[in-house]
């Protein structure tokens, strides 16, 4: 597709169920993001991919949350027995660098919205 | 750990009123530094960036910004706002080659006409 695009929009889940957010980078971009996003604060980093690689996970908050891009393309952040407080809004956000290029521009989506019940 | 602070939370100006938002990063080494924009409704874009050369750098829409190494500042500016510059303004650095981006809170804008 032309952009990032994140689905569903808005999720809401009742506390203690698991949640699957899902992001198809643009086509070809290396790098993926995860950012988390409370209302009124800035995008907090979650997770980085390079291709299906997973190359840092210091950003998720706890085990509950889970993500993965196992053929290199779409990822899925899975957050499991979901609380209150995971509310928020999961970005994602792709980048054409490879081979340990510099990441100069990140193309992010629209988000999806999280409100735990 | 790395940080970055923005100077103000929500800045109300009228048209044509002169914009600067601050921006500060702690971070010792070598930082690569860009100003995102997220007008309503829309997702999170480039508004500028600076890697190296000259500290001075010009995004789109009229926008630029000035790094100074020595205050660890990349303040965004604008000569004249229009009211079409309504959003939120994050500042960010990245490290590691871009592995890892840090953002500000973020500057919402109202621009009144």
């Amino acid at each position: 597709g032309a952009g990032v695009s994140q689905s569903p929009r808005y999720k809401v889940a009742k506390r203690g169920q698991d949640v699957a957010l899902r992001c198809d980078p643009i086509s070809g971009h290396v790098s993926l993001f995860w950012y988390q996003q409370a209302l009124g604060q800035g995008p907090e980093f979650l997770t980085y991919f390079q291709n299906e690689a997973q190359l840092d996970k210091s950003g998720l908050p706890s085990d509950r949350f889970f993500a993965e891009r196992p053929e290199g393309s779409v990822s899925t952040l899975k957050i499991q027995r979901t609380q209150q407080e995971d509310s928020a809004v999961y970005l994602c956000a792709s980048s054409l660098a490879v081979g340990g290029a510099t990441n100069e521009k990140l193309f992010f989506g629209s988000g999806t919205q999280l409100s735990v019940l | 750990a790395q940080s970055v602070s923005q100077h103000n939370h929500h800045v109300i100006l009228s048209e044509a009123a002169s914009l600067e938002l601050g921006c500060n990063y702690s971070y010792g080494g070598t930082v690569n530094l860009f100003w995102y924009v997220q007008y309503p409704g829309q997702h999170l874009q480039l508004l500028l960036k600076y890697f190296s050369g000259d500290p001075l750098v010009k995004g789109i829409k009229g926008f630029e910004a000035e790094f100074i190494k020595s205050k660890f500042s990349f303040n965004l500016r604008k000569p004249s706002v229009q009211w079409s510059d309504t959003a939120e303004y994050f500042c960010a650095v990245s490290v590691n080659y871009g592995q890892n981006f840090v953002f500000g809170p973020g500057t919402r804008l109202s621009v009144l006409p």
